[in-house]
């Protein structure tokens, strides 16, 4: 079974450009999260989308926005960036059966990201 | 505002010892709850999960979990160097969110 696949794995952007970061999830997880992970703050999250609904959100400006495609791979953007947003985004899939059980996440490879 | 607490670390322990790390919870209706290791610069991998009061075991690793004091931690025993990493607390509350803490560094001494 695949697991989750985040492409690129590496991006270099300037300050002011916008980026858009891919998530494939594992094959029928219908749950997408997606962290901001900085070694001064941790683990942040950012948002989750299931069934193509956005589900929960974390405090992020609104230049940090997502989406889900019907086959549950899901898109992140953002716009305007700035030097704070460099940092290591990774995406987490899980099964979420609605029920509390399954929502065990999957952590991709991340994408890492540089802002200059 | 449902919170996931870890110590940030670093927790150094000598190669061979136990390692003992702790997480506390605030929502008392959580329901699952996971343990993750991340290496530096890799992506976070789960190691543990529980779901019921008291210890599961599975290897080197032990799981507690205690709901009424909302207290769940990990033991790693016989540490070794490559159990060097940042462990990740997480947890379900009644829904279908995971919360996670920030990590706690864990350093094993050779």
């Amino acid at each position: 079974k695949a697991g989750v696949t985040q492409t690129p794995r590496y991006l270099i952007k300037t300050r002011g450009q916008q980026v858009t970061l891919s998530c494939s999830p594992i094959s029928g997880h219908r749950s997408v999260s997606w962290y901001q992970q900085t070694p001064g703050q941790g683990l942040q999250f950012l948002f989750e989308y299931f069934s193509e609904t956005q589900r929960n959100k974390g405090n992020f400006p609104g230049r940090f926005s997502g989406r889900q495609f019907s086959n549950s791979r899901s898109e992140m953007n953002v716009s305007t960036l700035e030097l704070g947003d460099s940092a290591l985004y990774l995406c987490a899939s899980s099964l979420s059966t609605g029920t509390g059980s399954g929502t065990e996440a999957f952590f991709g490879q991340g994408t890492r990201l540089t802002v200059v | 505002q449902k919170e996931v607490e870890q110590n940030s670390g670093p927790l150094s322990v000598p190669e061979g010892a136990i390692a003992s790390l702790n997480c506390t919870y605030s929502d008392r209706g959580s329901q699952s709850f996971f343990w993750y290791r991340q290496y530096s610069g890799k992506s976070p991998e789960l190691i543990m999960f529980i779901y019921s009061n008291g210890d599961k075991e599975d290897g080197r690793f032990t799981a507690q979990l205690n709901k009424a004091s909302q207290y769940v931690s990990l033991l790693i025993r016989d540490s070794q160097p490559s159990d060097s990493a940042t462990y990740l607390c997480a947890v379900t509350p009644r829904d279908d969110k995971i919360i996670f803490g920030k990590g706690t560094r864990l350093h094993i001494l050779p």
